[in-house]
This record gives C-alpha cells, structure tokens and sequence, in this order.
C-alpha cells in the first residue's frame, strides 16, 4: 500500500521569500507523484506531476518540484511567493496502473504575509 | 472545453434524509472518482467508476453509501439516512482512459443539520 507524509501542516513565509513544501512517500511499487492546490471553497487544481523521465518537474505559477527516489521524496519549491500563493498544498501518489485511486497527504496550509 | 461539474455546491439535509451528488466528467473523460475531504483531514479515496461500471469501491462505507454512473448522464453519489458525520466535502474527478493524472471538480459541500 501507498501513503504520503507532508511534513508541515502550516508554512508561514513572508511575500518574495522562497518557499519549499515538504512531501515523503512509501511504496513498493513504482509510483506517479502529483502536487495539488486548494484555494479557500474551490477544488483541487493540478499544480504538476511526475510520470517519468527528468526528476526536476516544473509546473503552473512558477512552482517546480524534485522527484527523489531515493529519499523517497517530491518537495514543492517556489523562489518568490506572491501573496496570491496563500492556499493549501496537497501532494498524492498513485501507481502505475492508469486508473487507480490517488493517494493524499493531509495538506500544507501556505501562508503569504506581506 | 468545460472542467468538471459539480451540482449542488452546497447541500443541507437533515439527518435521516437522502443526498444526491452530481458530477459530470469533463469531456472525453470516462474515468469518474469520487473523495471526501472531512475537517483537518487529507482527501480520502471512495470509489472509481466507468460508464456502467463501479471499477473500485474500497473507499466506500459499506451502509448508506452507492454511486453509479449511467450510460447517459452524469454521475450520482447517493447517501441515504444521512448522519451528522457524513457532513463533509465531496469532491468528483475524472481522467481520460489510460491517463494517470485527475481533474477535479470545485466540490459539493454537504451540511447535516
């Protein structure tokens, strides 16, 4: 079975700073790897994933994030955060047989402080 | 091309009444999955249906609970005799067939009073 740990439940940093969300996963199969946004009473959006081929992935609003298979984990980073960034951040897993459930960390609430 | 659609948006029932959710895929999507988001929790995984066909249910209760997804029309998660536990976010994502990533709706966010 899959399951994903996101380190921090709450990431406060202030406007223009850089900002990295934490996410660790456990699998015995390969795995696809994806970083959701939540605004406040909205869906998830797909910010990125990984399938395969390079580990760095970029994605919407400038966000990008690292595949590391042998840390076991797929950190979300952003170099300058604008107040807009003020979300909640899930990452999931899935495996690789197309159609199967994702998996989801319990969120990180980012915060952008002016 | 439209994302996926969700009816209600919010819901009030009071408990021991029915509710009905609505999602229609985006199209070309034939793949249908249904979450719940409860308070301080992540999303957990209900079940995955295709056309006519419930594919995975190992996230559903096993009382109260059903889904379908007819030939035509969209997709309905039904709670029956709901409970103040059942309040919750509901969320419907799709993806097309042979794709891994999944598209999600804006949720129907459902009271029991």
């Amino acid at each position: 079975a899959q399951s994903v740990t996101q380190l921090d439940s709450q990431v406060p940093v202030f406007e223009e700073a850089p900002v990295e969300l934490r996410c660790n996963y456990s699998s015995s199969v390969s795995v696809y790897l994806f970083w959701y946004v939540q605004y406040p009473n909205q869906g998830l959006q797909l910010l990125l994933k990984y399938l395969s081929g390079s580990t760095l992935v970029k994605g919407i609003n400038g966000f990008e994030a690292e595949f590391n298979k042998s840390q076991t984990s797929f950190h979300l980073r952003k170099p300058s955060v604008h107040i807009s960034d003020t979300a909640e951040y899930f990452c999931a897993v899935t495996t690789s047989q197309a159609g199967t459930a994702l998996i989801f960390g319990k969120g990180t609430t980012l915060s952008v402080s002016s | 091309n439209a994302g996926v659609m969700q009816n209600p948006r919010h819901l009030v029932r009071r408990r021991g009444q029915e509710a009905r959710l609505r999602c229609s895929p985006m199209k070309g999507h034939s793949h249908v999955y249904w979450y719940r988001q409860l308070p301080e929790e992540g999303l957990k995984f209900m079940v995955y249906l295709q056309k006519e066909n419930i594919i995975d249910e190992s996230g559903m209760p096993k009382e109260r609970f059903s889904a379908e997804f007819p030939k035509e029309g969209p997709s309905i998660l039904r709670i029956q005799q709901v409970v103040r536990g059942d309040s919750a976010a509901y969320f419907c994502a799709s993806s097309p067939a042979g794709r891994y990533e999944q598209y999600f709706g804006p949720g129907t966010r459902l009271t029991v009073t």
